[in-house]
C-alpha cells in the first residue's frame, strides 16, 4: 500500500490555514500518523489514528480522514512549524511513509 | 524516556553495520523497539522491531541481511545489517513503536539519530 502526500512543498506565512493531503493507494481505516520533522531532528509524533492529537502536541494541529484520504490541518501557523510532514500507515507491516511536504517561509 | 543510538559513524562495503540503542528513563516494558532509517534517495524506512521477549519483525526488503536483539540487562537493543553497499548511507533512528490492534503501529519516541557512511 503506497502513500502519496501533497503538496510535496508548501509556501506559506505566519497566521495561515495549511492543509497537508496524504492519499492511501488502498483503504487503511484510521491506521495513519503524522510526523513533523526539522533539519538535524528526529520525526516527532503529531497525530495517531488518523485523528488523535499526541499528548503535548498544540491543538493548532488537527488530522482528519479515513480509508484512502487524510488531511493535516495547521489551523493558524506559527515560527516554529516550518518543518516537512510525513504520513505514516500504521497497518500491516512493514509500516511505510510518505515522502514528505516540506513546508516553508513565504 | 529517552533513546541515545550508538555504533561506528564509517562501515566499509561488504562490512556489518552494527548499532546499539540504550534506552534511559524506563524499562522496555510491553512495547516493540524498532529502527528506522532515512536517506535523501528512500526517505524513511521502517527496518524492524524488536520486543522484550526477543520477538522480532523484520522489513522483507532488508531481511536477508538483517538481525535483531535486545539485552534488557544492558537496556539496550541491537540493529547488525550484513554486506552494506553505499544504498545503505543513512541516518539511523531507534525508536519505541507503540503496536496495537485498534491503533495500529507507531512511533511516539525516538532518538536524535546516527549518521552512518558506508564507504571505503
Amino acid at each position: 500500500i503506497q502513500l502519496t502526500q501533497s503538496p510535496s512543498s508548501l509556501s506559506a506565512s505566519v497566521g495561515d490555514r495549511v492543509t497537508i493531503t496524504c492519499r492511501a493507494s488502498q483503504g487503511i481505516s484510521s491506521y495513519l500518523a503524522w510526523y513533523q520533522q526539522k533539519p538535524g531532528e528526529a520525526p516527532k509524533l503529531l497525530i495517531y489514528s488518523a485523528s488523535t492529537l499526541e499528548s503535548g502536541v498544540p491543538s493548532r494541529f488537527s488530522g482528519t480522514g479515513s480509508g484512502t484520504e487524510f488531511t493535516l490541518t495547521i489551523s493558524s501557523l506559527q515560527p516554529e512549524d516550518f518543518a516537512t510532514y510525513y504520513c505514516q500507515r500504521l497497518n500491516a507491516y512493514p509500516p511505510a511513509f510518505g515522502l514528505g511536504t516540506k513546508l516553508d517561509i513565504k | 524516556v529517552q533513546l541515545q543510538e550508538s555504533g561506528p559513524q564509517l562501515v566499509k562495503p561488504s562490512e556489518t553495520l552494527s548499532l546499539t540503542c540504550t534506552l534511559s528513563g524506563d524499562s522496555f516494558g510491553l512495547y516493540h523497539w524498532a529502527w528506522i532509517r532515512q536517506s535523501p534517495g528512500t526517505g524513511l524506512e521502517w527496518i524492524a522491531y524488536v520486543h522484550y521477549s526477543g520477538g522480532a519483525n523484520l522489513n522483507p526488503s532488508l531481511k536477508s541481511r538483517l538481525s535483531i536483539s535486545i539485552d534488557t540487562t544492558k537496556s539496550q537493543f541491537s540493529l547488525r545489517l550484513a554486506s552494506v553497499t553505499a544504498a545503505d548511507t543513512a541516518v539511523y533512528f531507534c525508536a519505541r513503536q507503540q503496536s496495537s490492534y485498534d491503533l495500529g503501529n507507531y512511533m511516539d519516541v525516538w532518538g536524535t539519530g546516527i549518521t552512518v557512511t558506508v564507504s571505503s
